[in-house]
């Protein structure tokens, strides 16, 4: 079965322009996470979303950030306007529902995103 | 809340053994960990729910103490695979939402 698959891989962008990552989760899985890892920072959730709503969006930095989940099978994390601070490798996560906190997450390879 | 993990870095070879620690102020619901090599995506260790509750395979195992605040990773015999940097992530009752900590970098050498 195929992972969690992300695109693009590489993203090299100037500030202001919109950047758009994309997830396809695995199928079946029924929570799908945004994370974003930075050497200062870590890895931070951004927003989790369960059964295409999303349900905790408050690690999202700012309105620049944006994402949705049209169907079970995709979901997006725009940036816009993008900013140099926002360059940092973005992974998207799936699992599925069963005990509580107690399922493992499949992360995806990620995006690397440099906005210059 | 962050968890703390500690130590930051450890460098060993082949064969030694290593314990990292990850440590809450406050009463956790689960601990998840996760092992990430550069470049590449996390991948999930194991899970841990109970206080009390060890698990283990191969020559990983892990302990989340009785009062729920602190749970170890040991590493027994290590592989030049082991290298990576560790991470654990907790979980707070009622979401699914997970904390990471900074990651411990370990280096195996031959």
């Amino acid at each position: 079965d195929a992972g969690v698959i992300q695109s693009p891989r590489h993203e090299v962008t100037e500030m202001g322009q919109e950047v758009t990552l994309r997830c396809k989760p695995i199928s079946g899985h029924d929570y799908l996470f945004w994370y974003r890892q930075t050497m200062m920072r870590g890895l931070e959730l951004l927003i989790y979303f369960n059964n295409n709503v999303p349900i905790d969006d408050s690690g999202m930095p700012e309105d620049r950030f944006s994402a949705k989940m049209p169907n079970a099978s995709f979901s997006t994390l725009k940036i816009q306007p993008s900013e140099p601070r926002d360059s940092a490798v973005y992974f998207c996560a799936s699992r599925t529902t069963g005990l509580a906190g107690g399922n493992e997450q499949f992360f995806g390879p990620g995006t690397r995103l440099t906005v210059l | 809340q962050q968890p703390v993990q500690s130590p930051q870095a450890v460098i060993l070879r082949e064969g030694e053994d290593a314990v990292i620690n990850c440590s809450s102020s406050k009463a956790l619901y689960s601990v998840h960990w996760y092992r990430q090599k550069h470049g590449e995506a996390p991948v999930f260790l194991m899970i841990l729910l109970k206080g009390g509750e060890q698990k283990g395979h191969d020559k990983i195992s892990a302990s989340f103490n009785e009062k729920k605040q602190q749970s170890s990773l040991y590493l027994t015999a290590s592989q030049l695979s082991y290298s990576g940097t560790y991470f654990c992530g907790t979980g707070r009752g009622g979401s699914e939402k997970l904390v990471f900590g900074k990651g411990m970098k370990l280096t195996v050498n031959p």
